[in-house]
């Protein structure tokens, strides 16, 4: 079984600036992956970042980075140079080889100009 | 288009009618899967098929819930005598692999009136 814990219902950030959003989780699986998702008011969830659990390097994707720490069972986003854009509900998911992802209960970003 | 594809984007039932909701995935992705979203929660997990193959269930609430794909590609998610509390968006997702990112769509939001 698998459990996400986002403690931040909403964020805000000026334009411009960095933001990090956090994320636990609890999985009893020893190979897992890891994944934020971005999901604007059209609905639909785009895939922002995702970490193997296997690698120690922290995952990067231009502006979007994540400090995985295993041990801690932390996983948490940081947005570099934020803009309106970025707005939006950010999910944290677990996801091992049973396939299935488990969400948190999301981050509300607001980005203010 | 090049994405997963979900009809219709929004559906009004009355309490106790049928309904059917359609997933058109990404031309060769083997794995779909569907999820439910209540409102102002992260998804959570209802089936997946690996090709026509419907290899987990173990997420659909009840058994008015019921998904095929029969072709392995198109996949409809019927839920039968609606109930209130079956209002959510419902999403789906597919993958070229159980172990790869899914693509979500648009999502289908359900009220019951």
């Amino acid at each position: 079984a698998q459990t996400v814990t986002q403690s931040q219902p909403e964020m805000s950030v000026q334009e411009a600036e960095t933001v990090t959003l956090s994320c636990t989780y609890d999985t009893s699986e020893s190979d897992y992956y890891l994944f934020w998702y971005k999901q604007p008011p059209s609905r639909q969830m785009i895939l922002v970042i995702r970490q193997e659990a296997y690698k120690q390097q922290n995952a990067t994707e231009n502006r979007f980075s994540v400090n995985f720490q295993k041990a801690a069972k932390s996983f948490s986003l940081k947005i570099s140079d934020s803009q309106l854009g970025d707005a939006a509900m950010y999910f944290c998911a677990s996801g091992a080889g049973s396939y299935q992802l488990t969400f948190g209960k999301g981050t509300k970003l607001s980005v203010i100009p | 288009g090049a994405g997963v594809s979900q009809s219709p984007r929004y559906k009004v039932a009355k309490r106790g009618q049928d309904v059917a909701l359609r997933c058109d995935p990404i031309s060769g992705h083997v794995s779909l899967f569907w999820y439910q979203q209540a409102l102002g929660q992260g998804p959570e997990f209802l089936t997946y098929f690996q090709n026509e193959a419907q290899l987990d269930k173990s997420g659909l609430p009840s058994d008015r819930f019921f998904a095929e794909r029969p072709e392995g590609s198109v996949s409809t998610l019927k839920i039968q005598r609606t109930q209130q509390e079956d209002s959510a968006v419902y999403l789906c997702a597919s993958s070229l692999a159980s172990n790869q990112p899914q693509h979500f769509g648009d999502g289908t939001r359900l009220s019951i009136l």
